[in-house]
């Protein structure tokens, strides 16, 4: 069954810490990508991916880091160096011929 | 650079009937593709509808449909037969095979009224 899995659905994290959301994909998608979301906002592009070892920053990438290991998994963390992190984080992936979105269900990240 | 609009922050309709969702974007290119995704109470985005820029005739899936204008930069979602499950976020979306991202609108809350 393909699809986008992100874990966890939610996660506390104390002021100070580091966390890492997973995004797992098995659509064989090249591109990879990594959103925030605010309480009834749009989506903010925090960084992407077209290919394995090589990601770009999006709008918002102060004070988060990806890495692009393996085609299917792209982690990002949070580092406390985000001073605003309480958010809704939405993983997506994309074939590069359509650029369609395909999402995972999203991570809540409250700090405490 | 390329931008997307959506003027109608909220909008309502009555369980039933139509409504229009209104999405305007600014590009210089020819070839391009838009699109409209739906998010739920339960926040997974799901695709609603594509268009590609080099297709004359509008995208239909069911309930929905669009008016693409590609001179004015128009692409408007019609939700015909509007049912409680229809109550949602509404993003539209562009996005280039050479451009690497998708640009998103700031989205229209649809409610649903029975």
């Amino acid at each position: 069954d393909g699809g986008i899995t992100q874990s966890p659905k939610y996660l506390f994290r104390k002021e100070g810490q580091n966390v890492t959301l997973s995004c797992e994909q098995n659509l064989n998608h090249d591109a990879m990508y990594w959103y925030r979301q605010d309480p009834g906002q749009g989506l903010r592009l925090i960084y992407y991916s077209q290919i394995v070892n090589d990601f770009q920053k999006g709008d918002i990438a102060e004070g988060y880091s990806v890495s692009r290991e393996k085609k299917e998994s792209f982690p990002l963390t949070v580092t406390s160096a985000q001073k605003n992190p309480t958010a809704f984080y939405l993983c997506a992936s994309s074939p590069r011929l359509t650029v369609e979105q395909f999402f995972g269900p999203g991570t809540r990240l409250t700090v405490l | 650079a390329q931008t997307v609009t959506q003027s109608q922050p909220e909008m309502s309709v009555q369980e039933a009937e139509t409504v229009t969702l209104s999405c305007t974007y600014d590009t210089s290119e020819s070839d391009y593709y838009l699109f409209w995704y739906k998010q739920p109470p339960s926040r997974q985005m799901i695709l609603v509808i594509r268009q590609e820029a080099y297709k004359q005739q509008n995208a239909t899936e069911n309930r929905f449909s669009v008016n693409f204008q590609k001179a004015a930069k128009s692409f408007s979602l019609k939700i015909s037969d509007s049912q409680l499950g229809d109550a949602a976020m509404y993003f539209c979306a562009y996005g280039e095979t050479s451009y690497d991202k998708v640009i998103f609108g700031p989205g229209t809350s649809l409610s649903v009224i029975p």
